[in-house]
């Protein structure tokens, strides 16, 4: 599995946009980039997932480039609920074992 | 529906005592993963269910840990003869083959 880096922390204002970015040097060809979302005392959530180029929901904006080294997770206009660590899971498709997450990035928005 | 359900929420045990960690699983999800969080740290990957295939095991750390899982419903995870640094947040997820992962949120476990 592609080994992921992350940021370890970073802090942002409510209503700015948050970008949070992921290297994955080794990413191969069948692999999908997945984030999730975990709260203080929860389990983590699945928040958004792509392939390459930009994939966006109700939620994020995911940005891959044309290498697929890295991605970028856009929050846009965050607010304190946003606060959380925010982890990037690079795996394959088919044939999936074992998942190491990294150690996630740990977003602390201030009012 | 009902997501993944973990029980107990919360246990305390004595060093030395053995524990069973519960996980109920989304209906239908076939793959099932056990991890470990010790405070403020990352997931720890421990094991993986999926469907009837043999479980890969490479993230459990000793032989005193070891799960179960019969078919594709509940699992659980047995720790024996626990340790302080047992002490963590064990979360269970599932999964529809290899779609993204919903969690449980978790069992902490204090070994005192």
């Amino acid at each position: 599995l592609a080994k992921t880096t992350q940021p370890i922390s970073m802090d942002s204002y409510e209503g700015q946009e948050v970008n949070i970015t992921c290297s994955h040097n080794n990413i191969a060809t069948n692999d999908y980039i997945t984030w999730y979302q975990q709260f203080p005392s929860q389990g983590p959530r699945f928040i958004i997932q792509g392939y390459k180029t930009k994939v966006t929901n109700e939620v994020a904006s995911l940005f891959i480039p044309a290498d697929r080294k890295s991605s970028t997770l856009s929050l846009p206009r965050v607010s304190l609920s946003d606060t959380a660590v925010y982890y990037c899971l690079v795996a394959p498709d088919t044939g999936r074992r074992a998942l190491t997450f990294g150690s996630g990035t740990r977003l602390q928005v201030q009012p | 529906g009902a997501g993944v359900s973990q029980s107990p929420s919360n246990k305390v045990t004595e060093k030395g005592k053995d524990v069973e960690l519960r996980c109920d699983p989304i209906s239908g999800h076939t793959a099932l993963y056990w991890y470990r969080q010790r405070l403020g740290q990352g997931l720890e990957f421990l094991i993986y269910f999926q469907g009837n295939s043999a479980p890969d095991k490479s993230g459990l750390p000793s032989d005193r840990f070891s799960a179960e899982r019969t078919g594709e419903s509940v699992s659980t995870l047995t720790i024996q003869r626990t340790q302080q640094e047992d002490s963590a947040v064990y979360l269970c997820a599932s999964s529809f083959w290899d779609s993204p992962l919903h969690f449980g949120n978790g069992t902490r476990l204090t070994v005192t």
